[in-house]
């Protein structure tokens, strides 16, 4: 699987969008981008995912490069419920396999 | 979306001996489960893929002696930590997808079991 780059932390205010970045330049033409977050003590939670196109579910719009070399996952109106660490995943779309994580990026939302 | 449980989620055991973790999918099938490790300000790291009906398939540096992990149904796969050790001591995650997703579906995760040797 491709490797990710994250930026080791970020802040946001509370009500602003967040947006977090990841690099995949090495992102083959069968890897999916995945996003999960975790909020301390518990395990990950599935964010969006997706191949080339932009895509937007009631958590979050996740905005792909033409490239596909980088993405953004946007949190629309960040509240602190959202502080967490948050994992870019890119991973290649067959059954048995699993997802690699790296250190992810901790967002820590401000009041 | 699909709810992975993991049983116990907190767990406190002597050095020597064995603890079992369960990890459940409560409303899909899952042929493969997969169990990481995650230490204290560390990310998620793979242990082992648990496939139903056969041997799991372990990590370089993962002891398959010492982490047996029994997949014996397509909703539950359980995990020992034989002759535990305090550096044992850890956050244990498992994950599984439906079978029913398709190849690009998300992996679900279990809420966590967190390990501590005395």
């Amino acid at each position: 699987d491709a490797k990710t780059t994250q930026p080791t932390s970020m802040d946001c205010a509370e009500g602003r969008a967040a947006n977090l970045p990841c690099n995949h330049s090495t992102i083959s033409g069968n890897e999916y981008v995945y996003w999960y977050r975790q909020i301390h003590s518990q395990g990950p939670q599935y964010i969006i995912h997706g191949l080339k196109n932009n895509e937007t579910n009631e958590m979050a719009s996740l905005i792909i490069t033409e490239d596909r070399k980088s993405s953004t996952l946007i949190l629309p109106h960040a509240t602190l419920r959202d502080t967490a660490v948050y994992y870019c995943i890119v991973r290649a779309d067959n059954y048995g396999q699993n997802f690699v994580f790296g250190p992810g990026t901790r967002l820590s939302v401000l009041p | 979306g699909a709810v992975v449980s993991q049983h116990p989620s907190w767990v406190i055991c002597k050095s020597g001996t064995s603890v079992k973790i369960e990890c459940r999918s409560l409303d899909f099938q899952a042929t493969t489960m997969f169990w990481y490790r995650q230490f204290p300000k560390q990310s998620l790291m793979l242990m082992a893929t648990s496939n139903e009906g056969s041997k799991a398939t372990y990590e370089q540096g993962v002891e398959k002696d010492k982490f047996l992990i029994n997949h014996a149904s397509l909703t539950l796969s359980t995990l020992t930590v034989t002759s535990a050790h305090p550096e044992d001591s850890s956050f244990y995650i498992c994950s599984a997808r439906s079978v029913g997703q398709g190849k690009s579906g998300e992996l679900f995760f279990g809420e966590g079991s967190r390990l501590t040797v005395l």
